[in-house]
């Protein structure tokens, strides 16, 4: 089983609303990952975790918190989001350590911030 | 650093035909490739890597990659293409330590 799943799958927001977005596999995978991914563009990288810590954040703003509560769970908390945060959501976990397995992507979640 | 470029943003084909994807990668050691398939509102999906195991990959949906690397190149190929192969394509890479690198994406086009 190569299984990401994603809720939601579609989420409306204000800019004050305060909102999570979820991750889970059960592949075993130590390392998880968020992207963003804007229409008709590459996916980019915003944070990635390894064995439960993060181990790169790409310069993220702190609107964006990424938590880890286990090695199967991946949450992204968002507050305070501005409408050019709408984008797809995306998703990943791969085998440890970071950038030496495949990475199996979830389904996504396409966010819109009002 | 390492990456990667997807020649041809766009590629069009007619049903039947062969489909070429053009990827090329800049690293100075030897890499991981990849090849991921997007549908319309959907995730990823890997379609086939490269771990140097083999030059010739096969991947899923007939798709095929040969790595060269005396020409730095990963290009996807398929015999002959469906209406269903219609999705966006990305190539990637990584090495130990780094999370995927994507190239822009080509979006492949099929008519009847």
């Amino acid at each position: 089983d190569t299984e990401v799943t994603q809720t939601p799958k579609h989420l409306v927001m204000g800019m004050t609303n305060k909102k999570s977005l979820k991750c889970e596999q059960h592949m075993g995978h130590r390392a998880m990952y968020w992207y963003k991914q804007k229409a008709k563009k590459p996916p980019e990288l915003m944070f990635v975790y390894s064995y439960e810590k993060l181990s790169i954040n790409e310069s993220v703003p702190s609107r964006f918190s990424p938590e880890c509560p286990n090695s199967s769970l991946l949450n992204l908390h968002l507050h305070a989001l501005q409408p050019e945060d709408s984008a797809l959501y995306l998703c990943a976990s791969s085998q440890a350590p970071v950038g030496t397995d495949t990475q199996y992507f979830g389904p996504g979640t396409r966010l819109t911030v009002l | 650093a390492q990456s990667v470029t997807q020649l041809g943003s766009h590629v069009s084909v007619s049903e039947g035909a062969l489909v070429l994807l053009r990827c090329n990668y800049s690293s100075s050691v030897p890499p991981y490739l990849f090849w991921y398939v997007q549908y319309p509102n959907q995730g990823l999906q890997l379609l086939l890597k490269y771990t140097s195991a083999a030059t010739l990959v096969k991947g899923i949906n007939g798709f095929e990659a040969e790595f060269k690397k005396s020409e730095t190149s990963f290009h996807l190929t398929k015999p002959s293409a469906h209406m269903s192969d219609a999705a966006e394509y990305f190539c990637a890479v990584n090495q130990a330590g780094t999370a995927l690198i994507f190239g822009k994406g080509t979006t492949l086009s099929v008519s009847s």
